[in-house]
């Protein structure tokens, strides 16, 4: 059972454009999400986080928007970058059943084109 | 400067050797991670630790085994590699929602 998902195995992007990475979830026990950026033969990179009890948090250029009706967040990237291309995983923090946990979706590459 | 640290970086090995994959972290946080993450992108954890001699297996079955003896140190070994073994694996650790990743192993089983 999929609690995390990210429909979109890649994305490309020119430069100086909006990036948009999309992703949802289906368990409403979920207390933060989170934005975790990798790139090829590294460790995963925390990006950004926001609280269940927000809507919004931003950060530089990234911004990360929760509907909890909708079980949606998106990520934000204005201006997308070249060294932005990476693979982004979108995660979720809280009590899966088992334990709390983050618990990732199965990420988006991002590619952002000159 | 990274608070966790994984060795080796990459590992070539023959098949039946046994292999132990090194995590250190100096954050002493009390939770830790081992994903493992194949050419198709998805994380899947395989063990994780709540503490000092606490270990389970996490969602992904793995011919793997952990143990934590030390907070700092979270060492995973195979006992006889396969070909199939080859991926990476990354080590984690948090002290809440938060996941700090080590750069990880890529281990190659010939």
């Amino acid at each position: 059972d999929q609690q995390v998902k990210q429909n979109s195995p890649s994305l490309s992007v020119q430069e100086g454009r909006i990036s948009i990475l999309n992703c949802d979830y289906t368990n409403s026990m979920f207390d933060y999400f989170l934005w975790y950026k990798k790139y090829p033969a590294e460790g995963p990179t925390f990006l950004i986080s926001i609280s269940s009890i927000k809507d919004k948090n931003e950060d530089g250029r990234f911004t990360v928007f929760l509907n909890k009706s909708a079980k949606h967040l998106s990520l934000h990237i204005v201006p997308s970058q070249p060294g932005d291309s990476a693979v982004y995983f979108c995660a979720a923090w809280g009590d899966t059943g088992t334990a709390s946990k983050l618990t990732f979706g199965t990420g988006t590459r991002l590619q952002v084109t000159l | 400067e990274a608070d966790i640290y994984q060795t080796p970086r990459y590992l070539v090995i023959g098949t039946g050797k046994k292999i132990t994959l090194e995590c250190s972290q100096t954050m002493g946080h009390d939770k830790m991670y081992w994903y493992q993450q194949d050419p198709g992108m998805e994380l899947h954890l395989i063990h994780y630790s709540y503490g000092v001699n606490s270990t389970e297996k996490g969602d992904l079955s793995s011919e793997s085994t952990v143990s934590r003896i030390r907070t700092e140190h979270f060492p995973l070994t195979l006992e006889s590699a396969r070909p199939s073994h080859t991926s990476q694996y990354l080590c984690a650790s948090s002290e809440n929602y938060g996941y700090t990743f080590g750069s990880g192993t890529r281990l190659t089983v010939v």
